[in-house]
């Protein structure tokens, strides 16, 4: 497929555990974005990689979650220690250079903590 | 921070109708963006805006980048079932800025 994949496309996790949640870019894209969808909400941007550069981690809500890119394409984020309030769907987009080109999301992963 | 206000929230039409939607800001954007999100899936690109006062179209779809910056519209012509879905509108400040400020959508029912 062509496309940003993600996975696992949902996750049932217990409060306070730790879940990871992958991200494909679409292959020769360099920028990757993480954004949550809270039910009925807009998107919230949480965190961008482009290249090498050092992430910009602004959208982060807390030190609870993390974000990786190996490579400079897979994207791992984590968030640790889950509470109830970061249920919500985390999408994944990527976009091909120059900086500021359009955005194509994957289909996202839904997280429920309990 | 910036925000964009999204109208109507939500909109229920017969088939067949037009349908018109905005954004407004509070602070300048230099490129507007719509999406559309169906159920289950992540937000589509429909059509990008990159200059004040254009008009673009896409098939049924015209939207348009307010002559102030600060607003946006998208109209959609003889609605069919299958635009059923979120609306979302989406700027950017800066020229080559990935930063995108999401409006929280407007939900389309479209009723056969």
């Amino acid at each position: 497929g062509a496309g940003v994949s993600q996975s696992p496309s949902n996750k049932v996790t217990e409060k306070g555990k730790d879940v990871e949640l992958r991200c494909d870019p679409i292959s020769g894209h360099t920028a990757l974005y993480w954004y949550r969808q809270s039910l009925g909400q807009g998107l919230e941007f949480l965190i961008y990689f482009q290249g090498n550069s050092a992430p910009d981690k602004s959208g982060l809500p807390s030190d609870r979650f993390s974000a990786e890119r190996t490579g400079g394409s897979v994207s791992t984020l984590t968030i640790q220690r889950t509470q109830q309030e970061d249920s919500a769907v985390y999408l994944c987009a990527s976009s091909p250079p120059p900086i500021g080109e359009t955005q194509y999301f994957g289909p996202g992963t839904r997280l429920l903590v309990l | 921070g910036q925000q964009l206000n999204q109208s109507p929230q939500s909109m229920f039409i017969q088939e067949g109708e037009d349908v018109s939607m905005n954004c407004t800001s509070s602070s300048i954007f230099n490129t507007w963006l719509w999406y559309k999100q169906d159920p289950g899936e992540g937000p589509v690109l429909l059509i990008a805006l990159y200059k004040a006062g254009e008009l673009t179209s896409n098939g049924r779809l015209t939207a348009q980048f307010g002559i102030t910056r600060k607003d946006s519209f998208l109209n959609i012509s003889a609605s069919i079932p299958s635009d059923v879905g979120i609306y979302f509108c989406a700027g950017s400040s800066g020229a080559g800025s990935y930063q995108l400020t999401f409006g929280k959508g407007t939900k389309l029912s479209v009723i056969p």
